[in-house]
This record gives C-alpha cells, structure tokens and sequence, in this order.
C-alpha cells in the first residue's frame, strides 16, 4: 500500500516568516500535486510536478519533486495570513493516474 | 471550486436512512470523482466515473455505496442504510475530458457535503 506522509502535521507562524512543509513515501510516484484547502471547502489544486529534481515557483511559494520521485517539499516565503490552510500532497502512478493517493495535509496557520 | 456543485452542503440522517449526494460538474466535464474525507483518515478515493460508465471504484465499500452519472443531469452517491461511521465530508471533482499522458487530469473539487448520522 502506497502511503504519503506529511510534517509537520500542524503549523503555526508569525507573517513574514518563512516555512517549509514536507511530503515523504517509500513508493515512487509518476507525478505529485499540491492543494490547499481552507475550512468549509474542496481542496484547490496548486501545483503538479512530474520529472525527478524539478522546482516549480508559484509566487512566493516553491514546490520541489524529489530526484527519486519519492518525496516533496513546499516553501513558503514571507507568509501572509491569506496562506492559512490546509496543504494536502497527492501522488498518482502512470499505471492509474486518476486514482490519487492523499497525505493526511499539513495545518498551517499564520498570525497577523 | 470552478463550477462545481455539490447538494446539500450538509446533510443529517438517521441510522438506517439512505442518503443521497448531488454532484453537478464542471459545465463540460465528462469525468467525475467522489473522495470521503475524515481527519484522522485524508482525503480516500472511493470512485471515478464517466457519462453512464463507472471506470474505477476500488475505493467503494462493498455494501450500501453505489455511485451514477447519467447521461443527464447530476452524479449521484447514494449510501444506504447509514451508520454513524459513514459520517464525514464527501468530496465530488470533476475533470474535462483528456487524451491521456502520464500526469494526472487537473481535478475541480466541490464544496463537499458533509453528512452526519445520528
């Protein structure tokens, strides 16, 4: 059974700080994505990657797939408020690639 | 949430009643998902579906789940004969048709109904 792991499990910063947020397997995946959600809602998807090594920059935050495709990092740079969420990492394998497979997230919360 | 509509927002069943979640996709999309969402559990893939055609539903408990997506009108999920551990946040998304590849189809999520059994 394939298993993402997330860390922290919860997070709680000042504005302006920085962050960096983590998503581990033992399994190797085709490709990964990142979503947030926020309390009430769906999750919104944020990025994809799908080459070993790639970064991805969305703003102020930047996504990386690790070389072995096993693992993924999301940093956060100079938090705002409107970063609160919940960050949600789901890995997909080509053999199946609309069954994805979900971390239980990373609860962030950034103080005015 | 892109366009995609999920009825009620909030459901309250008694143990033993059926319940019935609505999906409507985004305007265009012919594929459709439906996730069970608990906090101790994430986000679990119960099925996928096309128009008229369920594709994948590995994630489906054997018993009372069934899922459909007629030609016309919404995706239904529909849970017989509740219990209390089916309480949780039910998630549709939805996705445009595609001519496949290795990534994942972006998926649209809904609000998600959140069902609750007494």
């Amino acid at each position: 059974t394939q298993l993402l792991e997330q860390s922290p499990q919860f997070l709680s910063i000042q504005e302006g700080e920085n962050l960096t947020v983590y998503c581990n397997s033992s399994s190797v995946f085709s490709s990964l994505q990142w979503y947030r959600q926020e309390p009430g809602e769906g999750p919104v998807l944020l990025v994809t990657v799908v080459t070993g090594g790639e970064v991805k920059k969305l703003k102020r935050l930047t996504f990386q797939f690790g070389d072995a495709r096993k693992d993924s990092s999301l940093h956060i740079t100079a938090a705002q408020t409107g970063d609160t969420g919940l960050y949600l990492c789901a890995g997909a394998n080509a053999g199946n690639n609309r069954k994805l497979i979900w971390g239980l997230g990373t609860s962030l919360a950034v103080n005015p | 949430n892109a366009g995609v509509m999920q009825n009620p927002r909030h459901l309250v069943r008694r143990r033993g009643q059926e319940a019935r979640l609505r999906c409507s996709p985004v305007k265009g999309h012919s594929h459709v998902y439906w996730y069970r969402q608990l906090p101790e559990e994430g986000l679990k893939f119960m099925v996928y579906l096309q128009k008229e055609n369920i594709i994948d539903e590995s994630g489906m408990p054997k018993e009372r789940f069934s899922a459909e997506f007629p030609k016309e009108g919404p995706s239904i999920l529909r849970i017989q004969q509740v219990v209390r551990g089916d309480s949780a946040a039910y998630f549709c998304a939805s996705s445009p048709r595609t001519s496949g590849g290795t990534s994942p189809d972006t998926q649209y999520f809904g609000p998600g109904t959140r069902l609750t059994v007494l």
